[in-house]
């Protein structure tokens, strides 16, 4: 059982390079999300998903894309990377329903941006 | 709007003493609440949560977890700690009804000595 992979593990990026880190789950969840974790500051939300074609913004979506075309994947896109975005990245999915559900989480990708 | 304060950013034990992490929370409802653990360069892991059906919450690896609902606080304790425990520790408020964006710590840095 793979649970939540997230790729590639390492990334360096060229200021306003783009790229896609990829998310897959074999869970069936509906909800997918996507945090950045910078130190001293936690794990912030940046896009997430309850069900294919369906996204929404979380705490800091701006330079970031997402699209939901379907249950198992949810891939997150730089358009123009910037330094700001050099951060770790993880990808987290559930159940829908009660909030009280566990999280699930990708191991995470280690994103430069020089 | 809910949010949690990890009175902690960093906590040093001594192997086989006890271990107190600090969680205070504000919700304008009765909040789920979580602890995740982070060992270095992995995802987050799910130590435990509390969903109202008791106050006293046991988890994995010995944490356990008390709500205070008069204290808006619920912190991590464990009897003795191991080397094993050192990691990242997060508490996490879920979101209100309706919305998926869960609310996330700044993390506390348990150091285990020998």
């Amino acid at each position: 059982n793979a649970g939540v992979t997230q790729t590639p593990k390492f990334q360096v990026l060229k200021t306003g390079q783009s790229m896609t880190l990829q998310c897959a789950q074999d869970m069936n969840h509906e909800y997918m999300s996507w945090y950045r974790q910078d130190p001293g500051m936690g794990l912030r939300l940046i896009h997430y998903s309850v069900g294919a074609g369906i996204t929404d913004q979380g705490e800091v979506p701006n330079g970031y894309n997402v699209s939901r075309s379907t249950t198992e994947d949810f891939p997150l896109r730089l358009l123009s990377a910037a330094p700001s975005q050099t951060s770790v990245y993880f990808c987290a999915s559930k159940r829908a329903g009660t909030t009280n559900e566990k999280l699930f989480f990708g191991s995470g990708t280690q994103l430069s941006v020089l | 709007a809910q949010s949690v304060t990890q009175l902690d950013s960093h906590v040093s034990v001594s192997e086989g003493t006890p271990v107190l992490l600090r969680c205070n929370y504000s919700s304008s409802y009765s909040p789920s609440l979580f602890w995740y653990v982070q060992h270095p360069n992995k995802g987050l892991q799910l130590l435990l949560k509390y969903t109202s059906a008791a106050t006293l919450v046991k988890g994995i690896n010995g944490f356990e977890a008390e709500f205070k609902k008069s204290e808006t606080s619920f912190h991590l304790t464990k009897p003795s700690a191991h080397m094993s425990d050192a990691a990242e520790y997060f508490c996490v408020v879920s979101p209100t009804s309706g919305t998926y964006k869960y609310i996330f710590g700044t993390g506390t840095r348990l150091k285990v000595l020998a």
